[in-house]
């Protein structure tokens, strides 16, 4: 069974600054997907980015990027330039590609980031 | 487009009850996911719709359950409630292979069950 870990409870970062939260996961698979999802506290998950394992070029979505590292099985997200609704818990997850996604996401315990004015 | 909905926002119970959650996929998506979020315990699979057929549960009791309607919503039901059912319930949806197409599952307000 794959696990997940995120060893950041909590983060905290000064608006405009730029902050990474850590994730590490274990896998014997060699293909598979990564996200991390943001949680506000309005509850909705939200999908932030996306990496598939055989691409080896990181994934960007505008202010948020992440630095994968498969042989190290990390996966880190970096936000840049953040803002006040950047603050949330940030969940890593894994999605095998195997059996047709039958064992759906695979969480981390969250980062709850805080974002200082 | 329309987002993944679930009803309701909030729903009490006493232990014992039964609960009954909603969910409906977004629009064109024909596999629903459940999790559970429960404090202290992170978000855990719960089970897997597809199709109108059940494909996959996690490691949770047989009380939990439910089924998936020809329109692809979902229900989730709860029976004999305990105290440690008391959590958030997230359901998410995706595309048919949607393992294929990038993985991405979309998720909804989710339901806070309570139980006392």
């Amino acid at each position: 069974a794959q696990t997940v870990t995120q060893s950041q409870p909590e983060m905290s970062v000064q608006e405009a600054e730029t902050v990474t939260l850590s994730c590490t996961y274990d896998t014997s698979e060699s293909d598979y997907y990564l996200f991390w999802y943001k949680q506000p506290p309005s509850r909705q998950m939200i999908l932030v980015i996306r990496q598939e394992a055989y691409k080896q070029q990181n994934a960007t979505e505008n202010r948020f990027s992440v630095n994968f590292q498969k042989a190290a099985k990390s996966f880190s997200l970096k936000i840049s330039d953040s803002q006040l609704g950047d603050a949330a818990m940030y969940f890593c997850a894994y999605r095998s590609t195997s059996g047709g996604g039958a064992d759906g996401l695979t969480f981390g315990k969250g980062t709850h980031l805080i974002i200082q004015p | 487009e329309a987002g993944v909905t679930q009803s309701p926002t909030h729903l009490i119970k006493t232990r014992g009850q039964q609960a009954t959650l909603r969910c409906s996929p977004i629009s064109g998506h024909t596999s629903v996911y459940w999790y559970q979020q429960a404090l202290g315990l992170g978000l855990q699979f719960l089970l897997w719709y597809d199709e109108g057929e059940e494909r996959n549960r996690g490691n949770f009791p047989p009380r939990f359950s439910g089924r998936q309607f020809p329109n692809y919503s979902s229900e989730l039901n709860v029976n004999a409630l305990e105290l440690e059912d008391s959590a958030l319930y997230l359901c998410a949806s995706s595309l048919a292979q949607g393992v294929m197409l990038g993985g991405e599952q979309y998720f909804g307000p989710g339901t806070r069950l309570t139980v006392t």
